[in-house]
């Protein structure tokens, strides 16, 4: 079953803009991960964030936890044209053997 | 440059046709899987390999057959498919075991259309 869903499913900025994506889940988790990809090419994972941990930075990505409402957060600071691509986030869930279960994902449009 | 090659990156096929798509990793992992990438849905998990063996298989049709040789090649043997089997297969491997706490490595995946 779908364990990842994330909020909104388009979004569209100006450049220098932030973007932030929300994920949603329904189970405990071991860990949450945001990956992201590029029109009709493999996903590119992004950062890791541990089920102990609420916070997580990684250049321009901040990655916040709340695992009291099972929802994440990843926030792309001064975004770029470069960054448009689409978004997801998925779950390492404690009774899903290690397997990664993903989202819907976000579609990011930056405009230059 | 992931360490996950994946070919062919594109490939069209009757429905009557046999086909396999291959995907390789050169990462030392233990762990390979498959996934359906299907226009607005959420990205289907397949079938999963943990130390060549198939740990999971998530209901998939019997026309999608999984052949995991040794832990770095991932074969997918496709016959007889539909048109609604047409999609974007991509492969991903990992480290399992060690830590519940590790990344996925995804190929570029391969473009099929059922025609």
């Amino acid at each position: 079953s779908q364990q990842g869903e994330e909020d909104p499913q388009a979004l569209s900025i100006q450049e220098g803009e932030n973007a932030t994506m929300n994920c949603s889940y329904k189970t405990s988790i071991n860990n949450l991960q945001w990956y992201r990809q590029n029109s009709g090419r493999g996903l590119v994972h992004l950062i890791l964030i541990r089920s102990n941990e609420r916070e997580k930075h990684s250049g321009r990505l901040r990655v916040t936890l709340d695992t009291s409402k099972k929802s994440s957060s990843l926030l792309i600071t001064a975004s770029r044209a470069a960054d448009t691509a689409s978004y997801f986030c998925a779950t390492d869930a404690h009774n899903q053997g290690g397997k990664l279960i993903f989202g819907q994902g976000t579609e990011l449009s930056v405009k230059p | 440059e992931t360490g996950v090659t994946q070919t062919p990156r594109h490939l069209v096929m009757g429905m009557t046709n046999k086909k396999s798509l291959k995907c390789e990793q050169h990462l030392g992992h233990n762990a390979m899987y498959w996934y359906k990438q299907s226009a607005k849905k959420p990205l289907e998990l397949m079938f999963v390999y943990n130390f060549k063996e198939q740990t999971e298989n998530n209901s998939v049709p019997s026309r999608f057959s999984p052949e995991c040789p040794n832990s770095s090649h991932l074969f997918l043997h496709l016959h007889t498919l539909q048109p609604e089997d047409s999609a974007l297969y991509l492969c991903a491997s990992s480290q399992e075991g060690t830590s519940p706490n590790t990344e996925a490595f995804f190929g570029q995946g391969t473009r099929l259309t059922v025609v």
